[in-house]
């Protein structure tokens, strides 16, 4: 009974290919975010949605196009991949509560070859 | 440029006495401020949280301390255990309800020795 989800876990590809990262939470919050944390294990915010709206978008390149079918999705594609885009990507969700407090999916591992 | 700086990549502590994390900050625009632990594979955890218009909060054995003067501030965990072994991440928040942006510290990795 996972409270937010991501698929797939790992993900290996080739330069250059298109790929999709899926998110669902089962909280019933409003808010969702995607993060990426990179080698040096920097956790850096992309994006955030309310209400399937985009809300911040962190000067993230066009290729990222997050997702938000309904208000418990939020997806990622990533077009032309790339060797620096070889990182973590954590899905979040938050109820927005006065403690701020966000609830993280499991991580999904991107190796770009 | 780094807003939210976490000094001391690693810590480790003796099994029941305390741990301390601590976490800097350049931005007085933060108005809440965030520890998450993180086991390896998995996603952070929220621990605890405090609002720049407090100096302490407290949960459990988790305390956090507010210095804003200094910009600083810190997580204590007493006891420590062994199972508090992991990855522990400052953040910061900025924005408004529903638009709040998180900017994340590099992590401090924590040992407690059994």
């Amino acid at each position: 009974d996972t409270a937010v989800s991501q698929t797939p876990k790992y993900l290996v590809t080739q330069m250059g290919n298109d790929k999709s990262i899926k998110c669902e939470q089962n909280l019933g919050h409003d808010t969702m975010y995607w993060y990426k944390q990179d080698s040096k294990k920097f956790l850096k915010i992309m994006f955030s949605y309310n209400n399937k709206e985009l809300i911040i978008n962190e000067t993230v390149p066009n290729r990222f196009s997050p997702k938000s079918p309904d208000k418990a999705h939020l997806n990622l594609h990533i077009n032309s991949l790339e060797l620096g885009d070889s990182a973590v990507y954590f899905c979040a969700s938050s109820p927005l509560t006065v403690s701020h407090e966000q609830f993280f999916g499991p991580g999904t591992r991107l190796t770009v070859l | 440029d780094q807003q939210v700086k976490q000094n001391s990549p690693s810590l480790s502590v003796q099994e029941g006495r305390i741990s301390i994390l601590n976490c800097d900050y350049t931005n007085s625009m933060f108005d809440y401020f965030l520890w998450y632990k993180k086991y390896p594979a998995e996603g952070p955890t929220f621990l605890i949280s405090i609002s720049s218009i407090k100096d302490k909060n407290e949960d459990g054995r988790f305390t956090v301390f507010l210095n804003k003067s200094a910009k600083h501030l810190s997580l204590h965990i007493v006891p420590s255990q062994p199972g508090d072994s992991a990855v522990y991440f400052c953040a910061a928040s900025v924005g408004t309800s529903g638009t709040y942006k998180y900017i994340f510290g590099t992590g401090t990795r924590l040992k407690v020795l059994a």
